[in-house]
C-alpha cells in the first residue's frame, strides 16, 4: 500500500452544487498532486500542491481550487459542480521520482 | 499544447505472448514515468526514466526511453494473467516538478 488515503471514497452530488475531497499520506511527501480521470481515459492533472503553495496547474477552470495544510494533508474543491465533473478524483504525494496515488475518490453528478 | 499518445488503445494476447506499448510526444521530454492501473484500482508507479537511450529492466518488463527523450515503450516477455490492466506512460516537461501529461493507455486482456 502507498500509506495515502482518500476520503470519501463514493460521492454523489447534483449540478451546481460544491464538493470537497481531501487527501492524506504517511509519508511526510511535502508535495501532492490532484488528477481528475474520466472513464476510460488517463488522468488529467489538475494542480499540484508543494508546502503550502500551489505550484503547477493544468488545463482546470478557477472553480477547481485546493489547499495543503501544514501535516501537507490536501483538499480539493470544486464549486458549482457540471455532468462532466463526473470522474475519480485521484491525489498523488510524490517521493524520490516516483508518485504515490490514493485510492481516489468517484464523484458522480447528476 | 503538450500531448502524450499512446498506442495501441487495446490489446488481447494469448498467456505467453509478448506485449509492447508506445508512447509518443510532440516535444522533448524532461523524463518519462509508467504506471500500471489493475480494473477499479489507481495507478501504481512502475519506474521512471530520465537518460536519452536509457533501457531499464524489471523481471519481464523492459523499458525504454528514446534517444531524443520523445518516445519511450513498454515490453511485456511472455505475458501471464496478473498483467491485466491499464498501461499508463505519464510524460514530464519540466525537470524538479511533479506536473506529469499522462498518456491515454494501454488496456492489456491475457486470455489464459
Amino acid at each position: 500500500e502507498t500509506g495515502v488515503t482518500q476520503s470519501p471514497t463514493h460521492l454523489i452530488k447534483t449540478r451546481g452544487q460544491q464538493v470537497t475531497l481531501r487527501c492524506s499520506s504517511q509519508s511526510g511527501h511535502n508535495t501532492v498532486s490532484w488528477y481528475q480521470q474520466a472513464l476510460g481515459q488517463g488522468p488529467q492533472f489538475i494542480f499540484q500542491y508543494y508546502r503550502e503553495e500551489e505550484n503547477g496547474r493544468g488545463n482546470f477552470p478557477p472553480r477547481f481550487s485546493g489547499l495543503q495544510f501544514p501535516n501537507y494533508s490536501s483538499e480539493l474543491n470544486v464549486n458549482a459542480l457540471e455532468l462532466d465533473d463526473s470522474a475519480l478524483y485521484l491525489c498523488a504525494t510524490a517521493g524520490y521520482n516516483e508518485q504515490f496515488f490514493g485510492p481516489g475518490t468517484r464523484l458522480t453528478v447528476l | 499544447g503538450q500531448q502524450v499518445m499512446q498506442i495501441p488503445q487495446y490489446q488481447h494476447v494469448q498467456e505467453g505472448e509478448d506485449f509492447t506499448t508506445y508512447c509518443n510526444s510532440s516535444t522533448t521530454l524532461s523524463n518519462i514515468q509508467w504506471y500500471k492501473q489493475r480494473p477499479g484500482g489507481h495507478p501504481v508507479f512502475l519506474i521512471q526514466l530520465v537518460k536519452s537511450g536509457e533501457v531499464k529492466k524489471q523481471k519481464r518488463l523492459t523499458f525504454q526511453f528514446g534517444e531524443a527523450k520523445k518516445n519511450s515503450s513498454l515490453h511485456i516477455t511472455a505475458t501471464q494473467t496478473t498483467d491485466v490492466g491499464t498501461y499508463f506512460c505519464a510524460g514530464s516537461y519540466t525537470s524538479g516538478t511533479y506536473k506529469y501529461i499522462f498518456g491515454t493507455g494501454t488496456r492489456l486482456k491475457v486470455l489464459a
